[in-house]
């Protein structure tokens, strides 16, 4: 499976904009770029996922590079609710189904 | 249901035991993920049943795992002869995706079920 490669971890300020960086310079063409988090005690949650142009929901924005063998997300302004393991995952197209594969993740801490 | 449901959210079991976790799907999802987290870890992949049958079970760790999915909506993830090394969250995850190929795939995760062998 593709990989992807994320720091350990990243602190940012209360309201301040946060860009969580991922490289995944092994993806092939048809893989789309996700992204979940996960909140202490809780199930991962998606967030967002774009194949090859910048995408926007309420929660977060992806950018994703012209060669898309990088991505960023980014939280417009950061809350204490937003501390929590950002998964970046290639889902790969496959005969035997298209499930994600997580890695470790960057730890987002949030200072108020 | 509104979310997925998963039982018992906290199982003690002693060693050698069998286990039963029970994952209800959102209503009209059939694709259903397994997946298991270690403290520290990122979830890891199990199981994955499009429907009533298993997809993809490459990731089930030997025969003492096992999951059914008879109906198409509740799955079971069954373990035998529970060992130590299988205390962990094993979380359940489903999506509306009814195709293998077409488009992305956007995973409802439950809040697991956490299993503890002493």
């Amino acid at each position: 499976d593709a990989k992807t490669t994320q720091p350990n971890s990243m602190e940012s300020n209360e309201e301040e904009p946060v860009h969580l960086p991922c490289n995944h310079s092994t993806i092939s063409g048809t893989d789309y770029i996700h992204w979940y988090r996960q909140l202490p005690s809780q199930g991962p949650e998606y967030v967002i996922h774009g194949l090859t142009s910048n995408v926007n929901n309420r929660m977060a924005s992806l950018a994703i590079a012209e060669d898309r063998k990088s991505s960023t997300l980014i939280l417009h302004r950061a809350t204490l609710r937003d501390a929590a393991v950002y998964y970046c995952i290639l889902q790969k197209q496959s005969p035997r189904g298209s499930k994600l594969t997580f890695g470790k993740g960057i730890t987002l801490s949030v200072r108020p | 249901g509104a979310g997925v449901s998963q039982t018992p959210s906290n199982k003690v079991t002693e060693k050698g035991k069998y286990v039963e976790l029970r994952c209800d799907p959102i209503s009209g999802h059939t694709a259903l993920y397994w997946y298991r987290q270690s403290l520290g870890q990122g979830p890891e992949f199990l199981i994955y049943f499009q429907g009533t049958g298993a997809a993809d079970d490459s990731g089930l760790p030997n025969d003492r795992f096992f999951a059914v999915r008879p109906e198409g909506s509740v799955s079971t993830l069954k373990i035998q002869r529970t060992e130590r090394g299988d205390s962990a969250v094993y979380l359940c995850a489903s999506s509306l995706k009814p195709s293998l190929y077409s488009g992305a795939n956007v995973l409802t995760f439950g809040a697991g079920s956490r299993l503890t062998v002493l």
